[in-house]
C-alpha cells in the first residue's frame, strides 16, 4: 500500500458545482497535513494546511479524519480557474524530515 | 519577500556536459529539498538538507550531488548530463518547526539533447 493516495481523476465538473477529494495515508503518525495546488509545469503552491476540527478558507474546506486516516478537500462554487493537480501532502511526527506527496488528483472545471 | 529562488529558469545541456543548478531561500529554513517532476508524474525527492554541513539522499539521488554551506544555499550539481535527467527541477524549504509546510522555488526546466 502507497503511504499517501489519491484519485487521479480528472474530475470533470462545470462551472459552479461542488467537487471533492479524499486522500489516504497509510502511517497512523502522521501529523502534518497540507493541501497543495499545481498548475500544469508549474511549482507547486500551498492552498491550506489541514486541522484536526477542520478549517475553511473562502470556497474550499478541509478536513482530517484521523480514525480513517483520510483528509479531504471540499471546492464550492468551482471556477475554471481552480482546474489543476490537487496534491496531498503529509509529514509523520517525531523531526521526520521528509514530506509524502501524493501523485495529485487533477481538477478540471468547464463552462 | 523572495522566497526560494531558483536558477537558471530553463537550460538545454548536451550529453555528459556538468552543471549546476541554484536555490537560493531567505526565509532562514533549516530544511531544503530538491525534487525533480517528469511529464505527468508526481514530485521525486533527489537530495535533502537538514541544516548547513547536512545532506542525505532521496528517492533517486543518482546523477546528482549536493552541498549546503550556507543555511540560505542549496546547489545541486550535475556531473554528466544523461537524456534521463531530462526533468523539471524543484527547490523546496521549509522551517524546522512542526506542522510547517514546503515552499517551493519556480522551477529549473532542463532538457538534456
Amino acid at each position: 500500500r502507497k503511504e499517501v493516495e489519491q484519485d487521479p481523476g480528472p474530475f470533470n465538473v462545470p462551472e459552479g458545482a461542488t467537487v471533492a477529494f479524499n486522500c489516504t495515508y497509510s502511517n497512523s503518525a502522521s501529523q502534518s497535513f497540507f493541501w497543495y495546488r499545481q498548475d500544469c509545469r508549474k511549482e507547486p503552491k500551498l492552498l491550506m494546511s489541514v486541522y484536526s476540527s477542520g478549517n475553511e478558507d473562502g470556497r474550499f474546506t478541509a478536513q482530517l479524519n484521523r480514525a480513517s486516516q483520510y483528509i479531504s478537500l471540499l471546492i464550492r462554487d468551482s471556477k475554471l480557474s481552480d482546474s489543476a493537480t490537487y496534491l496531498c501532502v503529509v509529514t509523520l511526527s517525531g523531526g521526520s524530515y521528509i514530506p509524502t506527496f501524493g501523485r495529485g488528483t487533477s481538477l478540471i472545471v468547464h463552462p | 519577500n523572495a522566497g526560494v529562488t531558483q536558477t537558471p529558469k530553463f537550460r538545454i545541456l548536451k550529453i555528459g556536459q556538468s552543471m549546476t543548478l541554484q536555490c537560493t531561500q531567505d526565509m532562514n529554513h533549516n530544511y531544503m529539498y530538491w525534487y525533480r517532476q517528469d511529464p505527468g508524474m508526481g514530485l521525486k525527492l533527489i537530495y535533502y538538507s537538514v541544516g548547513a554541513g547536512i545532506t542525505d539522499k532521496g528517492e533517486v539521488p543518482n546523477g546528482y550531488n549536493v552541498s549546503r554551506s550556507t543555511t540560505e544555499d542549496f546547489p545541486l550539481r550535475l556531473e554528466l548530463a544523461a537524456p534521463s535527467q531530462t526533468s523539471v527541477y524543484f527547490c523546496a524549504s521549509r522551517s524546522g518547526q512542526g506542522g510547517q509546510p514546503q515552499h517551493f522555488g519556480d522551477g529549473t526546466r532542463l532538457s538534456i539533447l
